[in-house]
C-alpha cells in the first residue's frame, strides 16, 4: 500500500497569513493525488485534484503542486473559513490511501 | 439538486449486519464508479470500497475483504454497502463518493457496533 505522509499535522496560523502543507507518498505516484478540506460534522470537500488542478467553485487562494512523491498545499492570505482540517489522497493505485491529516487552527 | 444521501447507519451488536444506501439525484448515477469512504471517531479518512458504473467490477480495503459487499442499482439511483460479521472497529461514519475525483461526497452515516 502506499502511505501518504502529511507535514505538519498540526499548525496554528492567522488570518491574512500564507500557509504550506506537505504530502508526502512512500512511492512514486505521478500527480495522481487530491486534497480535501474537512470541517468537523461535515464531508469532505474537494480542493485539489490531479495535484494541482483546482475544482470548479473553490477559490483562487488554494493552490496545489509536486509530483512523483512529494506535494504541496497552499493558501495564500487565509480567510476565516479556512481553519479546518486538510488531507490529501493518492489514486495512482488501490487501495485509495489518505494522508493522516493537517489541522489547521486559528492562531 | 445534485446530490448523494446515505441512510442505513445505526447500533448493531458485534457478528451483526447492515446494509447502508446512498441515494444519488441531480446527476446520471449510472456513468460514476462510485465509493464508500469511512472515519472513526475522531479519526482520519479511509477508504473502503468502489464500484465500476456498471457494478461489474468492484475493489475492497483488506479490512473490510470477505465481510463487506458494495453493489448498486442504477435503475434506482442507489448505492449499497452490506456489512457483515461487524467488529467494533467497523465504528465510524461511512460516506459514500462520486467518481475518479471524489467530487461529490454524501452527508455520511453513523454505524456503531458495540454491545
Amino acid at each position: 500500500d502506499i502511505q501518504l505522509t502529511q507535514s505538519p499535522s498540526f499548525l496554528s496560523a492567522s488570518v491574512g497569513d500564507r500557509v504550506t502543507i506537505t504530502c508526502r507518498a512512500s512511492q512514486g505516484i505521478s500527480s495522481f493525488l487530491a486534497w480535501f478540506q474537512q470541517k468537523p460534522g461535515k464531508a469532505p470537500k474537494l480542493l485539489i485534484y490531479a495535484a494541482s488542478t483546482l475544482q470548479t467553485g473553490v477559490p483562487s487562494r488554494f493552490s496545489g503542486s509536486g509530483s512523483g512523491t512529494e506535494f504541496t498545499l497552499a493558501i495564500s492570505s487565509l480567510q476565516p473559513e479556512d481553519f479546518a482540517t486538510y488531507y490529501c489522497q493518492q489514486l495512482n493505485s488501490y487501495p485509495i490511501t489518505f494522508g493522516q491529516g493537517t489541522r489547521l487552527e486559528i492562531k | 439538486e445534485v446530490q448523494l444521501v446515505e441512510s442505513g447507519g445505526g447500533l448493531v451488536q458485534p457478528g451483526g449486519s447492515l446494509r447502508l444506501s446512498c441515494a444519488a439525484s441531480g446527476f446520471t448515477f449510472s456513468s460514476h464508479w462510485m465509493h464508500w469512504v469511512r472515519q472513526a471517531p475522531g479519526k482520519g479518512l479511509v477508504w473502503v470500497s468502489r464500484i465500476h458504473s456498471n457494478g461489474n467490477s468492484t475493489t475492497y480495503a483488506d479490512s473490510v475483504k470477505g465481510r463487506f459487499t458494495i453493489s448498486r442499482d442504477n435503475a434506482k439511483n442507489t448505492l449499497y454497502l452490506q456489512m457483515n460479521s461487524l467488529r467494533a472497529e467497523d465504528t465510524a461514519v461511512y460516506y459514500c463518493a462520486r467518481g475518479g475525483r471524489f467530487d461529490l461526497w454524501g452527508q455520511g452515516t453513523l454505524v456503531t457496533v458495540s454491545s
